[in-house]
């Protein structure tokens, strides 16, 4: 079966400062797409990063990157410069290349930046 | 970009009648749109994949009579809850995968919150 984990329900930043989601995965399949997904309070789905699981290079937009760690299953994020806007729920995802888009989620992480 | 409409955001309905949701993407074609439930504080649960012009496929647990999916059109997907009970109270959330510019991407609706009363 495929699982996405996440293993902080909770988490709080200072402002400016950097923190690091956690999520780990299971498959054994070869071909997929990792994301995360930010859902503040309006519950709007925002695509935070998308990572190809045959590409070796992290993945970085702006403030957010990733940790890919395929052979551990790893796809940790970090949030360098957390802003007040960064509040929100995280999700950890992924599809299969061929599955016509269907997401597995993990829990979910409850990021709060703090002033 | 491409987008994805959900309607309405919000709605009331008493206990025992049934609520259509609508799900449309606006500007590409989708085949398979996706349809998510949410409680709060907690992850979305996949409902079903709905299939233009075919049946939509349950995820094991979602009674299929009482949340019936039609998918007529290469662009709307509606969820119809029927004769809704409080417990179906809930956040309902759709997305669907455009596989156009660039390959794999997922756009998701703005959700609907349903209270049954």
């Amino acid at each position: 079966a495929q699982t996405v984990t996440q293993s902080q329900p909770e988490m709080s930043v200072q402002e400016a400062e950097t923190v690091t989601l956690s999520c780990t995965y299971d498959t054994s399949e070869n071909n997929y797409y990792l994301f995360w997904y930010k859902q503040p309070p309006s519950r709007q789905m925002i695509l935070v990063i998308r990572q190809e699981a045959y590409k070796q290079q992290n993945a970085t937009e702006n403030r957010f990157s990733v940790n890919f760690q395929k052979a551990a299953k790893s796809f940790s994020l970090k949030i360098s410069d957390s802003q007040l806007g960064d509040t929100a729920m995280y999700f950890c995802a992924f599809i299969f290349y061929n599955q016509g888009g269907k997401l597995i989620f993990g829990q979910g992480t409850e990021l709060s930046v703090k002033p | 970009g491409a987008v994805v409409s959900q309607h309405p955001s919000w709605v009331i309905c008493k206990s025992g009648t049934s609520v259509k949701i609508e799900c449309r993407s606006l500007d590409f074609q989708a085949t398979t749109m996706f349809w998510y439930r949410q409680f709060p504080k907690q992850s979305l649960m996949l409902m079903a994949t709905s299939n233009e012009g075919s049946k939509a496929t349950y995820e094991q647990g979602v009674e299929k009579d009482k949340f019936l999916i039609n998918h007529a059109s290469l662009t709307l997907s509606t969820l119809t809850v029927t004769s809704a009970h409080p417990e179906d109270s809930s956040f309902y959330i759709c997305s669907a995968r455009d596989r156009g510019v660039s390959g794999n991407t997922i756009y998701f609706g703005e959700g609907s919150w349903l209270t049954v009363v």
